[in-house]
C-alpha cells in the first residue's frame, strides 16, 4: 500500500498563477484533510471532507478551493496564488473522525514569488 | 480558546541521553492526545494516543504520560538514537458537536553524536 501519496513534491509559482494539488490515498479512509505547515506554527487546516461528494472549511480556508469527486482523491486548488501562500502542504485521511490517527502524505512545498 | 503549547521550542542532546518533551493545553472538551513524529522533509506519523482515563503508554523507547486534571502531556525518549532528530507534534482533540483537533507548533529534537 502506498498510504498517502501527493504532487507535485515541489512547485514555484507567480503571484497572481492558479495550480492544483493533488492527494490520493489507498486505505479506503472516509474523511480526508488538506494542512498548511508554516516555521514556527502548528499545522492548521485548510479545508476537509467527510467523504466522496463533501468538503467543509477549515480554520484557514480563505484563497483555496478544495474538490472529492473520488473517495480516494482530494484536490486542493489556489486560484490565484499570493506569496502569504508560500507554505507546506499536507494530505491526511483517516479511517472515521478527526480524532483518529490521521496518516499523512510527504508534503509539498510551495512558493509564490 | 484552544491551544497546545510545547516545550521547548528545540532540544540537543548527546545519543544515548533520555530526554522529556512537554505539552500543555487547554482544549476541551478533551477527547484524547496524540504525540507525532515528523522527520524532516516528511508528514507527520503517530508515535501513541491517549484517552482522559489513561495516564502512561510506552511504543519502544517512547512513553507518553497524561495527566488530565493539569491538562499536561510529556513524551520521554530514552536512549535516544540519532533516527529520533526530528519534530515532535502534540495533537489534542476535543469533541464538541464534531471534532475539533488543535496542533502544537512542535518540539525540534536534535541528537547528535
Amino acid at each position: 500500500n502506498a498510504g498517502v501519496t501527493q504532487t507535485p513534491k515541489f512547485r514555484v509559482l507567480k503571484t497572481g498563477q492558479s495550480m492544483t494539488l493533488l492527494c490520493a490515498q489507498d486505505m479506503n479512509h472516509e474523511y480526508m484533510y488538506w494542512y498548511r505547515q508554516d516555521p514556527g506554527m502548528g499545522l492548521r487546516l485548510i479545508h476537509y471532507s467527510v467523504g466522496e461528494g463533501t468538503t467543509a472549511k477549515g480554520e484557514v480556508p480563505d484563497g483555496y478551493n478544495v474538490s472529492r469527486l473520488k473517495k480516494q482523491n482530494f484536490l486542493l486548488g489556489l486560484e490565484s496564488a499570493a506569496p502569504s501562500q508560500t507554505s507546506v502542504y499536507f494530505c491526511a485521511s483517516s479511517y472515521l473522525d478527526r480524532a483518529n490517527e490521521q496518516f499523512f502524505g510527504p508534503g509539498t512545498r510551495l512558493t509564490v514569488l | 480558546k484552544n491551544q497546545v503549547e510545547q516545550s521547548p521550542q528545540s532540544l540537543i542532546i548527546l545519543e544515548g541521553k533520555n530526554c522529556t518533551l512537554q505539552c500543555n493545553y487547554t482544549v476541551s472538551p478533551f477527547s484524547n492526545l496524540r504525540w507525532y513524529k515528523q522527520d524532516t522533509g516528511r508528514g507527520p506519523v503517530s508515535l501513541t494516543i491517549m484517552t482522559f482515563s489513561e495516564n502512561t503508554k510506552s511504543n519502544g523507547r517512547y512513553t507518553a504520560t497524561l495527566d488530565a486534571d493539569t491538562k499536561q502531556s510529556s513524551l520521554h525518549i530514552t536512549a535516544s538514537q540519532l533516527s529520533d532528530s526530528a519534530s515532535y507534534i502534540c495533537v489534542v482533540s476535543a469533541r464538541a458537536g464534531g471534532f475539533k483537533t488543535i496542533f502544537g507548533a512542535g518540539t525540534r529534537l536534535f541528537v547528535k553524536a
